[in-house]
Order: structure tokens, then sequence, then C-alpha cells
């Protein structure tokens, strides 16, 4: 039963590359998150999508920055026209959903992205 | 809006001592809280959790307790060993269907 599967685990891009970053939830999740986490910072929310729906966006930046959640296939969370300042840990979690109780969110091992 | 305020780090402690590392939160309604926890490299896991007020939440040795009245969810540890450290996060997550808001993290450096 594998858990939430990120990849890649690092990646590197020059400045106005495009970054994407998959994710796969843990069987059963249907809810997927996207944290980013800057160095000496905590943790901080971007996007929260379910199958084909973005539920909640407001930490995503307005510009470069775009995530989906196919009816089949990973959530992928892209980056455009990558910069210096996108240099993080990209951490993605599932759950199974807001009725299951108190949701737990279960974390991916984290993308790594650097910009040259 | 919610938010978590977690105590500054470094927490650099000896095998053995008594950890503490405080959370206070504020949110609307009933809020679910949480420590996660973050060994290097890798992604967060979950250490504990509480639903409602006056809830203790347990695992490893570690506990922590939902105190409505002071807003408070402070994590603590009688006797801490060189595996715990890493970095501690308190969370809370407000109505069904929103995102957990995180607390900046603590880093727990234990010493033998």
């Amino acid at each position: 039963n594998a858990g939430v599967m990120q990849n890649p685990r690092h990646l590197v891009r020059r400045r106005g590359q495009e970054a994407r970053l998959r994710c796969s939830p843990m069987k059963g999740h249907s809810h997927v998150y996207w944290y980013r986490q800057l160095p000496e910072e905590g943790l901080k929310f971007m996007v929260y999508l379910q199958k084909e729906n973005i539920i909640d966006e407001s930490g995503m930046p307005k510009e470069r920055f775009s995530a989906e959640f196919p009816k089949e296939g990973p959530s992928i969370l892209r980056i455009q026209q990558v910069v210096r300042g996108d240099s993080a840990a990209y951490f993605c979690a599932s759950s199974p959903g807001p009725n299951s109780g108190a949701n737990v969110l279960t974390f991916g091992a984290g993308s790594r992205l650097t910009v040259l | 809006g919610n938010s978590v305020t977690q105590m500054e780090g470094p927490v650099t402690l000896s095998e053995e001592a008594f950890l503490t590392i405080n959370c206070t939160y504020t949110a609307t309604g009933y809020p679910s809280l949480f420590w996660y926890v973050q060994y290097p490299g890798e992604g967060l896991q979950l250490l504990l959790k509480a639903t409602k007020a006056d809830d203790k939440g347990s695992n490893k040795g570690f506990e922590a307790t939902y105190r409505k009245e002071t807003t408070s969810f402070h994590l603590e540890k009688g006797s801490v060993q060189v595996s715990d450290s890493a970095v501690y996060f308190c969370a809370l997550t407000g109505q069904a269907g929103t995102a957990l808001i995180f607390g900046k993290g603590t880093t727990l450096s234990v010493s033998s």
C-alpha cells in the first residue's frame, strides 16, 4: 500500500524554464493538497484539489503557477518561467476527504526544486 | 483568519531531558489540532492529533492536550532521545474540507 508518491524528488531548472511536479495520492484518497516550504520557513498552503476540481487556490501565486488533478493520473503542479525565488521544497499531501472525520493529511517525501 | 504560532527554535536538549514546544492558535469555530514531525530529508508525518476541547493526543511518548480556554496545544515528552531530533510542526484545520494551516516549525536537536 504505497503512500503519497511525488516525483521527481529533485529537479534543477534554469531561470525561464518550466517545472512540472507530480503527485500520486494514496490509494483511496481523492483529495490532494500542495504546500511549499522555503528555507527556514514553515509550510505554506498553495492549493487544494479534488478530482477535476480546484477547491481552494487561495495560496497559489496568481501568475506562473497552476495545478490540476485530472480524472486519470497524478496531480500536477506546474510552474512556468521559473525564477530563483521558486527554489523550494514542494510537498503534496492527500486525504480521503472531509467526510472521513478529522482531516488527516498524509504527506509525500517532497520535490526539491532548484532554480539556477 | 486561522493561524498557528509556535515557539521559535532551535531547541537543544540533552538525552532524557523534558521537552515542551509551545503552540497557540487563532481560529473560528472548533478546529482540529495536529502535531506533525519532519525528519531530515523527508516529508511530514502525523505525530498526534486532537479533535475537540480537552482531548489529549499521544504517540511515541509525546502528548498534547487541546486547551480551548488558552487556545493552546503544547507538545510535551518526558524523556527525549537522540532519535527525536527533527522539526516539529503544529497545525490546525477548521471546517471539514479546509486545508491544514501550519506553524513555522520548531527544530529540536537532542544530543547524547
